[in-house]
């Protein structure tokens, strides 16, 4: 089975701190992506990956950064935290050769303070 | 703005019951996918619907897509306790990027 792993389960970080979330996938997908879920908003897709060293961004990537150094690891970057990021953080990647499903880590529920 | 939107938001009903949620999309698709999500943690793939079928099953999942009127539904059969979830719709808006409706929060009472 396809496995999408989450560093963290659970964050709670101050405001203007520099925050990791870290995201592995162990089946070679190309494709990852990170969304963040808040209540009444749905998931909203902040950016996204192709390749290694590739980013585009998605709906809502002010704010973020990302990293792809290496295919099977893709990180979401706040520079300076801001309350307002408190969400779940979810990562996902693709199955490789244009199928269309994503595989969801567990989550990161951050708090920021 | 959310490519799919689902309807209800919130469904309640008692085990045994079928439960029916609907999605409604904007633009043109190749095809439809559900997802579920427990309390708190990552969505899973349920099925994927193309553009080019009307119906599909899966277990106790039934499907249909409408591309006329840009919708689609999902009916659990038999509903369990355990199909207590939020289920959403998602299409691949435009290239790169699968976007989701907002959900159908599921609550199933034994």
């Amino acid at each position: 089975d396809v496995k999408v792993t989450q560093s963290s389960r659970y964050l709670v970080k101050r405001t203007g701190e520099k925050v990791f979330l870290e995201c592995v996938q162990d089946m070679d997908h190309e494709n990852m992506f990170w969304y963040r879920q808040d209540p009444g908003l749905g998931l909203r897709l902040i950016y996204f990956s192709y390749d290694v060293k590739m980013k585009e961004k998605g709906d809502i990537p002010e704010g973020y950064s990302v990293s792809r150094e290496k295919k099977e690891r893709f990180s979401l970057i706040l520079e300076s935290a801001s309350t307002n990021q408190t969400s779940m953080y979810l990562c996902a990647s693709r199955e490789t050769g244009g199928r269309e499903k994503l595989f969801f880590g567990s989550g990161t529920q951050l708090s920021v303070l | 703005s959310q490519q799919g939107e689902e309807d209800p938001q919130a469904l309640s009903i008692q085990e045994g019951e079928n439960a029916t949620m609907n999605c409604s999309y904007k633009t043109s698709i190749n095809n439809l996918q559900w997802y579920r999500q427990n309390s708190g943690r990552g969505l899973v793939h349920l099925i994927l619907i193309r553009s080019n079928e009307r119906e599909k099953h899966s277990g106790r999942l039934r499907v249909t897509l409408d591309t006329s009127k840009k919708s689609s539904s999902l009916l659990i059969t038999a509903s369990r306790a355990a199909d207590t979830a939020s289920y959403f719709c998602a299409t691949w808006a435009s290239y790169g990027k699968l976007t989701f409706g907002q959900g159908t929060i599921l609550t199933v009472h034994p």
